[in-house]
């Protein structure tokens, strides 16, 4: 299993609300991202995690909260978005924050489209 | 500080011609090399790496690069544009000894022409 999966896939809030998204791996890697990606331009790294600890915040503010319940799962918890949060968000994992040439790739999953009204 | 830069936002090509997509960084010790393509509404798909086994890397889809460290380039190719090649193409680097983490070049969207 080589695939990053993502829901929901596409997901509409309000300023109010408290939504989640969430991101699962198979493939045995122990590192997990958090990216923003606004139309036309490259993914924005949020969070590193590396053995199920938070290992980078790119100063995102505090209404995005990343969960690592397992080495597998990845969660962003979000509360009192700005329409200007609305973008794709992606989840990617690589083999390990290490370094070393073997597993350095990240592989990214489908994303979530997230409007906040 | 490392850096990547892709020349030319769009790029359009002819069905059947040759794709040459241009990236370049910086950085005085040779870094991790990617290239990515994203199709509309979907996530990135790696293309191919260079991790300095061998200066040309082949990927999928027909696409290949060659790094070169004397230009600090590691421009993509492909012999003969589809109309399914149509898609962003992002370069990115991750430098040797960091915490893994890619920057991302600021993307080249290829048009494929009929």
């Amino acid at each position: 299993d080589t695939e990053v999966t993502q829901t929901p896939k596409h997901l509409v809030m309000g300023m109010t609300n408290k939504k989640s998204l969430k991101c699962e791996q198979h493939m045995g890697h122990r590192a997990m991202y958090w990216y923003k990606q606004k139309a036309k331009k490259p993914p924005e790294l949020m969070f590193v995690y590396s053995y199920e600890k938070l290992s980078i915040n790119e100063s995102v503010p505090s209404r995005f909260s990343p969960e690592c319940p397992n080495s597998s799962l990845l969660n962003l918890h979000l509360h009192a978005l700005q329409p200007e949060d609305s973008a794709l968000y992606l989840c990617a994992s690589s083999q390990g924050t290490r370094t070393g040439e073997r597993g350095n790739e990240q592989f990214f999953g489908p994303g979530t489209r997230l409007t906040v009204l | 500080a490392q850096s990547v830069t892709q020349l030319g936002s769009h790029v359009s090509v002819s069905e059947g011609a040759l794709v040459l997509l241009r990236c370049n960084y910086s950085s005085s010790v040779p870094p991790y090399l990617f290239w990515y393509v994203q199709y509309p509404n979907q996530g990135l798909q790696l293309l191919l790496k260079y991790t300095s086994a061998a200066t040309l890397v082949k990927g999928i889809n027909g696409f290949e690069a060659e790094f070169k460290k004397s230009e600090t380039s590691f421009h993509l190719t492909k012999p003969s544009a589809h109309m399914s090649d149509a898609a962003e193409y992002f370069c990115a680097v991750i430098m040797a000894g960091s915490a893994r983490q890619l920057t991302f070049g600021s993307g080249t969207q290829l048009t494929v022409l009929p």
